[in-house]
């Protein structure tokens, strides 16, 4: 089943407390990228990645690092987690070219930083 | 990318149609609709996109005006499980900018029993 996997689904951390949370894709998609929802601010882009060893900041980066080491995995990492980093996450993957626009989302990340 | 306007809230009956418009009246020329879904903190679901002519697949239709500057998606029969909030975006369909894709408000579209 063509699908994108998260891990943890849900989280609760303490500030300061390095974690990672890891994105899989089993579609061979070239393109993917990590999104944060918050009510009242909707989703907005972290960070994304055009391909293997290639990726760059979107909306709001600061505090998310990311790495694309190979094609299916695309993790986030928290440095040093902060109370404004508790928020829901969202990894997404889409073919690059013109189906861009298409993506599939993973199912979630729930992340709590005290 | 342009901008999209959709009412913030409707109903539909179970087994009726839902029709959800959506207006885009400064869309460009190379601009695609695409209609995405979110049940309740669930990852976003996409459903269909079109460029100008009408397009259906299993979930939706889309209809598109000549002009391009509003369309509506159609789900046939709506079931509870359509119980959502649906997104209306409007972007170019090829990559080359950061492939984000814009999420508004949307319209939380309720089926009733």
């Amino acid at each position: 089943e063509a699908q994108v996997t998260q891990n943890p689904r849900y989280l609760i951390t303490v500030t300061g407390k390095k974690l990672t949370v890891t994105c899989s894709q089993n579609m061979n998609h070239e393109y993917m990228s990590w999104y944060r929802q918050d009510p009242g601010l909707g989703l907005r882009q972290i960070y994304y990645s055009m391909n293997v060893e290639v990726t760059d900041k979107g909306d709001v980066p600061e505090g998310y690092k990311v790495s694309r080491k190979e094609k299916r995995n695309f993790p986030l990492i928290l440095e040093s987690p902060s109370p404004n980093q508790t928020s829901l996450y969202f990894c997404a993957s889409s073919p690059r070219g013109r189906e861009v626009g298409t993506q599939y989302f993973g199912p979630g990340t729930r992340l709590l930083v005290l | 990318d342009a901008k999209t306007t959709q009412p913030p809230s409707m109903d539909c009956a179970e087994g009726r149609a839902a029709n959800l418009p959506c207006n885009h009246s400064t869309i460009s020329g190379n601009e695609y609709v695409y209609w995405y879904r979110q049940i309740h903190s669930q990852g976003p679901q996409y459903i269909i996109h079109g460029l100008k002519n009408n397009e259906t697949n299993e979930m939706a239709s889309l209809i598109i005006t000549e002009d391009r500057k509003s369309s509506t998606l159609i789900l046939p029969h709506a079931t509870l499980r359509d119980t959502a909030v649906y997104y209306c975006i409007v972007r170019v369909a090829r990559s080359g900018n950061t492939g984000k894709l814009i999420f508004g408000q949307g319209t939380t579209l309720q089926v009733k029993p």
